[in-house]
């Protein structure tokens, strides 16, 4: 099965930069992924990661740690529009996409 | 711009109906997922299909809810009777994955969901 952790809510300041983790145990990997969610709307897509390592876009860049089942979103230069929820996703075997339960972020001038 | 078109975009009704969730994934695009959303569970994936065929449907109440896709236009999720804890968001998101499990390639697109209220 998939256990996927995150931090319930995080809060940060205008102009900061946020570091949103995420740890994972699953039964088959094929790379993970961070969505946005505004409230009221539908998850979009924000980056992958499948590999180790950094994926830079922009403001946004994720991380991802294989052996310790780790990753995490860094979001720079906070704008107030960044306050969403950050969902981490783990694509199993067979492309299935599971979902953790959200960190929300509020961003404050 | 293409994207997926879930209908209805609400809908409340009372205990014991039945609810049909229509989604109209992306043209090309060969897995197609439900999802319910609730603040207390998050996003809780109910099944999914690739090519038409269902591939994981082990998160939905099999008792109440069926899931099918009678056209690679047309993915339908049914409640039959609906209960007041069935109350949730629905999203539907479709997506190009393949069975080598590229990632890259399994990025979804989400409808804009269908909020149903069972009273």
């Amino acid at each position: 099965g998939q256990n996927i952790d995150q931090p319930t809510e995080m809060t940060a300041t205008e102009g900061a930069i946020v570091q949103i983790n995420c740890t994972y145990q699953t039964s088959g990997f094929n790379g993970l992924f961070w969505y946005q969610q505004h409230a009221g709307e539908a998850p979009t897509f924000l980056s992958y990661n499948v590999l180790d390592g950094l994926e830079e876009k922009g403001r946004f860049s994720s991380f991802l740690s294989r052996s310790k089942g780790y990753s995490y979103l860094l979001l720079k230069e906070l704008q107030m529009k960044d306050s969403a929820s950050y969902l981490c996703a783990v694509n199993g075997t067979a492309s299935k996409l599971t979902f953790g339960t959200g960190t929300r972020l509020q961003v404050t001038l | 711009d293409a994207r997926v078109t879930q209908t209805p975009r609400h809908k409340v009704t009372e205990m014991g109906q039945e609810v049909t969730m229509r989604c109209q994934p992306i043209l090309g695009h060969n897995t197609v997922f439900w999802y319910r959303q609730t603040m207390m569970q998050g996003l809780e994936l109910l099944a999914y299909f690739r090519n038409r065929a269902p591939l994981d449907d082990s998160g939905m109440p099999k008792d109440r809810f069926s899931a099918e896709m009678p056209d690679a236009t047309l993915a339908t999720l049914k409640i039959q009777p609906s209960e007041p804890r069935d109350s949730a968001v629905y999203f539907c998101a479709s997506g190009l994955g393949t069975s080598g499990g590229n990632s890259g390639a399994n990025v979804l697109t989400f409808g804009a969901g269908s909020r149903l209220t069972v009273l």
